[in-house]
């Protein structure tokens, strides 16, 4: 079946620190590949996503690319500040598929 | 407006008692779901309707029962509610089930704490 994994937290950070979240995953065919964020006391909401391989989704000044060879879509931020402390999701879907699979989630503290 | 939202956001109640959280989405969408996340932030996906059916039933315990009446509106009804049920739920829509932007819209959740 779908699944992902992504490294265990809780990362903390100090600011203006370089931030990778390591995330894998294993699926049939071709997903597409998310990462949400759950920032304190609220729901998640789309960071950014990839659909195919090779595809770089940015936002917010995170990064993650989509690498079939490796079956990988780490995240990255160069800089980080003490907003962007949250709870880091990485998800996948298959076309078609009514359901988004979870990774675990990181703990990213940015300490100032 | 909010898209997504649940009622009530607390909720702390004895084991044994029955409890229903709400949650309406006014985005238009078609697919409606709840998901379970634990005291791990670990996220589970429990029930999922399309168009007022049911398409997504995972491995949940028949104590919960998804009520959707229209196509905006997802309910989950808890019965004899037991401590293991204390997490965040959280209802997510997204417009005819992930096609598209393959994006979930997510309510703020409604903690659930069981004594």
């Amino acid at each position: 079946g779908n699944s992902v994994t992504q490294m265990e937290g809780p990362v903390t950070l100090s600011e203006e620190a370089f931030l990778t979240i390591n995330c894998t995953y294993t699926a049939t065919g071709y997903p597409s590949l998310f990462w949400y964020v759950q920032y304190p006391g609220e729901g998640l909401q789309l960071l950014l996503k990839a659909t195919k391989a090779d595809d770089k989704g940015s936002n917010k000044g995170f990064e993650a690319t989509y690498r079939k060879e490796t079956t990988s879509f780490h995240l990255e931020k160069g800089s980080v500040q003490v907003s962007d402390s949250a709870v880091y999701f990485c998800a996948l879907s298959r076309s078609n598929d009514y359901k988004l699979s979870f990774g675990a989630g990181t703990t990213v503290t940015v300490r100032a | 407006d909010t898209a997504v939202s649940q009622t009530p956001k607390y909720l702390v109640t004895q084991m044994g008692n029955d409890k229903s959280i709400k949650c309406e989405q006014n985005l238009g969408h078609d697919t409606m779901y709840w998901y379970k996340q634990d005291s791990k932030k670990f996220l589970k996906i429990m029930f999922s309707y399309n168009n007022k059916e049911l398409i997504i039933n995972e491995t949940v315990p028949n104590r919960f029962s998804p009520k959707s009446p229209d196509k905006a509106h997802l309910n989950l009804h808890i019965n004899s509610l037991e401590l293991g049920d204390s997490a965040v739920y959280f209802c997510a829509s997204s417009p005819s089930g992930l096609a598209g932007s393959g994006e979930l819209f997510f309510g703020e959740g409604s903690r659930l704490t069981v004594l």
